[in-house]
This record gives structure tokens, sequence and C-alpha cells, in this order.
């Protein structure tokens, strides 16, 4: 039973420039929600997005978007990156957003350098 | 609004003895309280959580966690280490699991 996939693992972009980081939720999972985790930081709530639309969203800026698909696998968008966008980029996939009897499982991230 | 104090940021133990490793809250109502553990290069893994009832919650690896609300806390503990729990650990608060929010971790290092 395949956990939640994320790619790349590894990103290396340049200020102002765009990135797209992809996720596959475990199977049966139908919400992903995206972190971001700055280094020696917990995860910070970015978004999340049930039946395709986006549910709820922490205090980040609209530089950052998302999208989900049909198929529940979700991509987080962030544009005019920033040094400050360096970090590690996590996705967890549940059962509904409340989550509170299955749970979320979270991947192994991507960690983008912004340089 | 909710937050989580984790208030070491660094613990180191020896193989074999106990570990208590602290967390903190501040949040309004009653919370939904967690602890994830991560290993270099990987996602956080679920160590236990409490929703209600028991105060007193049993996970996964050993690991318990007590929780205190009159002090605010939901420590987590293990009556002895393993040089494979050695890892970065963190503690969550929320209303919903959507509105989790992390402390900025402790890390563990277990000495042979």
């Amino acid at each position: 039973d395949a956990g939640v996939t994320q790619s790349p693992t590894h990103l290396i972009k340049t200020r102002g420039q765009q990135v797209t980081l992809r996720c596959s939720p475990k199977s049966g999972h139908d919400t992903v929600s995206w972190y971001q985790q700055a280094l020696g930081q917990g995860p910070q709530f970015i978004f999340q997005y049930y039946e395709e639309e986006e549910r709820q969203r922490g205090n980040f800026p609209d530089r950052f978007s998302g999208h989900q698909f049909p198929n529940y696998s979700s991509e987080l968008n962030v544009n005019a990156l920033l040094l400050g966008d360096s970090a590690l980029y996590l996705c967890a996939s549940s059962l509904g957003t409340g989550g509170e009897n299955y749970g979320y499982t979270f991947g192994s991230g991507t960690r983008l350098t912004v340089v | 609004a909710q937050s989580v104090t984790q208030p070491d940021i660094h613990i180191t133990v020896s193989e074999g003895a106990s570990l208590e490793l602290r967390c903190n809250y501040s949040y309004g109502a009653t919370p939904y309280l967690f602890w994830y553990v991560q290993s270099p290069g990987q996602g956080l893994q679920l160590l236990l959580k409490y929703f209600s009832g028991d105060t007193l919650v049993q996970g996964i690896k050993g690991f318990e966690a007590e929780f205190k609300r009159s002090q605010s806390s939901f420590n987590l503990r293990k009556p002895s280490v393993h040089w494979s729990d050695a890892a970065e650990y963190f503690c969550a608060v929320g209303a919903r699991w959507n509105d989790m929010r992390f402390g900025a971790g402790t890390r563990l290092t277990v000495k042979p």
C-alpha cells in the first residue's frame, strides 16, 4: 500500500522563478494538506484541498497556490520565489477534511532551495 | 489563537535511560493534541494523539503521553530509550486536524 508520494525530492530555483511541487495521496485518501517546514522549525500549515477545492488556508501570501485533480493528487505552486521560501514542503493526505478517525499520512517532503 | 511551546531544543539521553519531552500549549478550548516523530529525510510519523477521555495515552514504539489540563501540558515519555529513537519530535495542537499548529521541535540524541 503506497503511502504519500512527493516529487521531486530536491529542487534548486533562482529568486523570482516559479516552482510546482507534486503530491500523490495515500491510496484511499481524498484530502491533501500542504505544510512548509523551515530549517529548525515545525511545519506551518499552507492550505488543504478536498473535492478539488481549497478548503482551509493558513497565513501564506497569494504567491502560494494549489490545485487538486480528480484522482486526488495535488500540486503546490509558488510564484516569484523569495530566498525565504527555502524550506521542506510536506504533503499530508487524509480521508475527509476532519481526519479524526483516520489520521494524516505525511510524505517525505520536497526540499526547495532558492538561490 | 492556539500555539505550542517545546522548551527543549535538544536533549541527549543514554541508551536505556528514561525520556521525557515537554510540550506546553495555549488554546481556548479542549484541544486535540499530537506527538509526531521525524527522522532525517523522512516525513512526520504520528506517535500518539489525544482527543478526549483517559488523559494517559499510549502510542507506538513504546511511547506514552499525559494530558494535564491544569498545566496546559502534554509531555511525551518513554521508559527506556533505544538508539533508533534518535530523531526530531514535534508536539502539535489543533481543533481539527487541518488546523494543526506544530511546536518548533525537540531533537533527541541517544548516547550509546
